[in-house]
């Protein structure tokens, strides 16, 4: 069974660092790319990035180039969202998501979501 | 960037009744598209992938249809659980597109 296993909420000050995880299982980690996206209350998702973990390829929406950082971990089969330093309009729900492979690259398996609150 | 226009913004319907979403995409992105159901606190689950292709476990009310720019998401008998939002989405040209993925603003299918 195709699992994406978030970690927990987080409530942080602006200016504080964070990384978020994602764990998957069920599936070759290696073989598909993994994306983020962002929800927030009353606006559609946001597609942020995605990484193909097998060479670590990346690519970023030209909306969140440089304000976030994708990773992954081959061995751990775990995929990371970090921020150096955050504001509070980084307040949402972030979702990391599999995207199935050629033709279509839709996303079909969705982790719980991490909500993360940013305040001071 | 691939912009997607979902209309109407709000649909009011009653269970038993037809529902037709529209998604019209900016530039075309051939079959590439997709439909998900997003209800509050859950994640949002995908429908119709390939613009046309139900996903595993779908129920067959649910159907999609158009490709290239215009494309349609039809739920031929509301049931009550089919009340949510409704998202499209396009991954044209993935990975060799700059811009990436996107998705529309959403469909909110209300109970009239």
């Amino acid at each position: 069974e195709v699992q994406l296993v978030q970690s927990g909420a987080e409530v942080k000050k602006p200016g504080e660092s964070l990384k978020i995880s994602c764990q998957v299982s069920g599936y070759t980690f290696t073989s598909y790319w993994i994306s983020w996206v962002r929800q927030t209350p009353g606006k559609g998702p946001e597609w942020m990035g995605s990484i193909y973990p097998r060479d670590s390829d990346t690519r970023y929406s030209p909306s969140f180039q440089g304000q976030v950082t994708i990773s992954a971990d081959k061995s751990l089969s775990t995929a990371y969202l970090q921020w150096s330093s955050l504001k509070a309009s980084d307040t949402a729900r972030y979702y990391c998501v599999r995207q199935e492979q050629w033709p279509y690259y839709h996303f079909d398996y969705w982790g719980q979501g991490t909500l993360i609150t940013v305040s001071s | 960037e691939i912009v997607l226009t979902q209309s109407p913004a709000t649909l009011s319907l009653s269970p038993g009744e037809r529902a037709a979403l529209s998604c019209r995409a900016s530039q075309s992105v051939a079959s590439s598209l997709a439909w998900y159901q997003h209800k509050p606190g859950r994640a949002p689950r995908l429908l119709i992938y390939g613009a046309s292709n139900r996903a595993t476990g779908i129920p067959a009310r649910f159907s999609g249809s158009g490709s290239g720019t215009d494309f349609t998401l039809t739920i031929s008998s509301l049931e009550p659980e089919d009340f949510a939002i409704y998202y499209c989405h396009q991954s044209s040209d993935w990975p060799s597109r700059p811009s990436g993925l996107t998705f529309g603003g959403g469909t909110k299918v209300e109970i009239k």
